[in-house]
């Protein structure tokens, strides 16, 4: 069945370093990837999206590329910031609107 | 502004007690979801629902039961059969079966079994 991945955390950076989380998926069909954030004691928002090959979702300087060929949605962005620190899901959707979720990676970044 | 709302934020219950979370959403959206997250772990589907009066069984379905009267609400019922219930439980929905948008959160019921 259909499969998320992501590397386990917890991930600690320090202010302004690069981050990136890695995600691959196992997928039938066509799915449409995602990166959810979700901060302590709160649901889960939606961070940046991507629904076939190639496409590259972006928001707030976080960014991921649909890599149809190597079946994976890493996310990146250049320079964290103190308020990034949150706990990240990569997900899928498949054709029949049924979602996957990985086990979220915990960000943690020091002043 | 339109969104969805769970409550309580915080529920505590006995052993051997049901207990109700509630879930409404004014999307206007056609599917519904409840999830179970455990400290430090991922989302484990408990049920969805595609439309009004019709609904499906997820990954850890057992100990829990739904109902989805309206579409705008899909409340979810913990049973005493549940044997494990203290966790942070989830309801999403999304605008229609089969497309290609994003499931959409509620805050979150943090359940506490006292």
């Amino acid at each position: 069945g259909d499969s998320v991945t992501q590397m386990e955390g917890p991930v600690t950076l320090s202010e302004e370093a690069f981050l990136t989380i890695n995600c691959t998926y196992t997928a039938t069909g066509y799915p449409s990837l995602f990166w959810y954030v979700q901060y302590p004691g709160e649901g889960l928002q939606l961070l940046l999206k991507a629904t076939k090959a190639d496409d590259k979702g972006s928001n707030k300087g976080f960014e991921a590329t649909y890599r149809k060929e190597t079946t994976s949605f890493h996310l990146e962005k250049g320079s964290v910031q103190v308020s990034d620190s949150a706990v990240y899901f990569c997900a899928l959707k498949d054709n029949f609107n049924k979602f996957y979720f990985g086990s979220g990676t915990k960000l943690n970044v020091k002043p | 502004d339109g969104g969805i709302t769970q409550s309580p934020k915080y529920l505590f219950r006995k052993e051997g007690q049901n207990v109700t979370l509630s879930c409404e959403q004014n999307l206007n959206h056609d599917a519904m979801y409840w999830y179970r997250q455990d400290p430090g772990q991922g989302l484990r589907l408990i049920y969805y629902s595609q439309i009004v009066n019709d609904f499906q069984k997820g990954d850890i379905a057992e100990g829990y039961s739904v109902s989805r009267e309206k579409k705008e609400s899909f409340p979810l019922t913990v049973t005493s059969a549940q044997k494990n219930p203290t966790a942070f439980y989830l309801c999403a929905s999304t605008p229609q079966w089969g497309g290609l948008t994003e499931a959409f959160f509620g805050q979150g019921t943090r359940l506490t079994v006292v």
